[in-house]
């Protein structure tokens, strides 16, 4: 079955931007639709977007256009960049295979970023 | 706040029923998109317990039900289990094809 592996800084300060990978492993990432998902601490779940393998994009508007979805097919990888974070941007960060309308079944296990100076 | 709505939090002793509710309106739910749900154990990412509104992947045991009706949608948990405590989330998708999830409901058994 795929497997999903986020990678990247787990500190960022406020006003840079966070970048996070993820790898996607036992699969191919052609063909599917792929999604990041936060998590505040001790909070709920947070849809940010997803992304389809061939670039087209939808993002949670709450985000005001701070979020860009990538993704890179020889990779096997989609990536997040989140701009101008503040500490309200501190989550467990995973990225998800598909868009959700069927359910999200497949997830990576998650990494934390915190934004602190 | 989410769009969503679910109850804080659910208890019931081992052996019981519960549910769970997730409210919505006629922009998701409501507008015939289907709705899922999750367990989210302590320290873990979370796990579809159900999709499509009534339907449950291989491994779910048959004592966690799912149901939807108008805005609404329920998860139904019977005999109930030591194991199965941890948050659970609905999740569904509005009119702008936004995701949307449940605030989370912590389920304590006693």
């Amino acid at each position: 079955q795929v497997r999903l592996q986020e990678s990247g800084p787990g500190l960022v300060k406020p006003s840079e931007t966070l970048s996070l990978t993820c790898t996607v492993s036992s699969g191919s990432i052609s063909g599917h639709y792929w999604s990041w998902i936060r998590q505040p601490p001790g909070k709920g779940l947070e849809w940010i977007g997803y992304i389809y393998f061939s670039g087209g994009t939808i993002y949670n508007p709450s985000f005001n256009s701070r979020v860009t979805i990538s993704v890179d097919t020889s990779k096997n990888q989609f990536s997040l960049r989140l701009k101008s974070v503040t500490s309200a941007d501190t989550a467990v960060y995973y990225c998800v295979k598909g868009r959700g309308y069927s359910g999200y079944e497949y997830w990576g296990q998650g990494t934390l970023v915190t934004v602190s100076s | 706040q989410s769009v969503l709505t679910q109850p804080p939090s659910v208890s019931g002793a081992p052996g019981e029923r519960v549910t769970i509710s997730c409210t919505g309106d006629n922009s998701n739910i409501g507008a015939d998109y289907d709705v899922h749900w999750y367990q989210q154990l302590p320290g873990t990412a979370p796990k579809l317990l159900i999709f499509r509104n009534a339907n449950r992947p291989s491994g779910v045991p048959d004592r966690f039900s799912g149901s939807k009706s108008g805005t609404s949608a329920s998860l139904a948990i019977t005999g109930l289990q030591a194991e199965d405590e941890g948050d659970y989330y609905c999740q569904s998708y509005d009119n702008r094809l936004s995701g949307l999830f449940g605030g989370g409901t912590k389920l304590t058994v006693l």
